[in-house]
C-alpha cells in the first residue's frame, strides 16, 4: 500500500511552459486535494475533487486545471508557467466513511524562471 | 471568512520538557480537529485527531479540545531533538467536501 504518490519530486520549468503533476493514490479514496504552500507560508487549497469526474475550484485555482477520471488519478495542469507558480505542490487524499484525515503525497518542488 | 490562528513561533523548549502548541478557530460548526507535523522539505503528517471535548493521549502527544472556548492544543511531553519541525492545526470546514481549514503552523525546536 504505496499511499498518494507524486511525480515528479522536483522540476524547473521556463516561463510559458506547460505541465503536468502526477497524483495517485492506492487507498480507493474518494476525495482528493491539491494544494500549494509557498516559503514560511500555509496551505493554499488549489483544486479538489469528490469522485471520479467532479472537480471545483479551491481557494487558488488560477492557472491551473484538474481532471479526475478515475479514482486514483487527480493530475494537476499548469499552464503557461509563471514564476508566481514557483512553489511546493501537495496532493492529499480522504475517503474512509466520515472522515476528515487528509493523507498527503510527499510533494513536488517546481521552480519557474 | 473562516480562520484558524497559530502562534508562528518559534517555540523553544529544552530537550526533555513539555512543548504547548495552542490553536484558535472561528467556526463553531467544525466537527473534527486534527495536528498534522512537517519537517523542512517535506510533506505534512498526521499525528493527531480529536473529535469530542476533553483530551485524547496517544504515546507522548495528548490533544485538547474545547468547543466552547474554540481552542484546540497539542501538549508534547519529554520532547525530543526530533520533535522539531512545524506543526500545523487543521479544522473541519463543516460540511463542505471534506475540506480542511488550516493554520499557518507554529515551529518548534527542541534543544539537546
Amino acid at each position: 500500500n504505496a499511499g498518494v504518490t507524486q511525480t515528479p519530486k522536483f522540476r524547473i520549468l521556463k516561463i510559458g511552459q506547460s505541465m503536468t503533476l502526477q497524483c495517485t493514490q492506492d487507498m480507493n479514496h474518494n476525495y482528493m486535494y491539491w494544494y500549494r504552500q509557498d516559503p514560511g507560508m500555509g496551505l493554499k487549497l488549489i483544486y479538489y475533487s469528490v469522485g471520479a469526474g467532479i472537480t471545483d475550484k479551491g481557494e487558488v485555482p488560477n492557472g491551473y486545471n484538474v481532471s479526475r477520471s478515475t479514482t486514483e488519478d487527480f493530475p494537476l495542469r499548469l499552464e503557461l508557467a509563471a514564476p508566481s507558480q514557483t512553489s511546493v505542490y501537495f496532493c492529499a487524499s480522504t475517503g474512509a466513511a466520515g472522515s476528515y484525515e487528509q493523507y498527503f503525497g510527499p510533494g513536488t518542488r517546481l521552480t519557474v524562471t | 471568512q473562516k480562520e484558524v490562528e497559530q502562534n508562528s513561533g518559534p517555540l523553544s523548549v529544552p530537550e526533555g520538557a513539555i512543548a504547548s502548541l495552542n490553536c484558535t478557530y472561528s467556526d463553531r460548526g467544525s466537527q473534527s480537529f486534527f495536528w498534522y507535523r512537517q519537517y523542512s522539505g517535506k510533506s505534512p503528517e498526521l499525528i493527531m485527531s480529536i473529535y469530542s471535548n476533553g483530551d485524547k493521549e496517544d504515546g507522548r502527544f495528548t490533544a485538547q479540545l474545547n468547543k466552547a472556548s474554540q481552542y484546540v492544543s497539542l501538549l508534547i511531553r519529554d520532547s525530543q531533538p526530533s520533535d522539531s519541525a512545524t506543526y500545523l492545526c487543521a479544522v473541519s470546514n463543516a460540511g463542505n467536501n471534506r475540506k480542511l481549514i488550516w493554520g499557518l503552523g507554529t515551529s518548534l525546536a527542541v534543544n539537546p
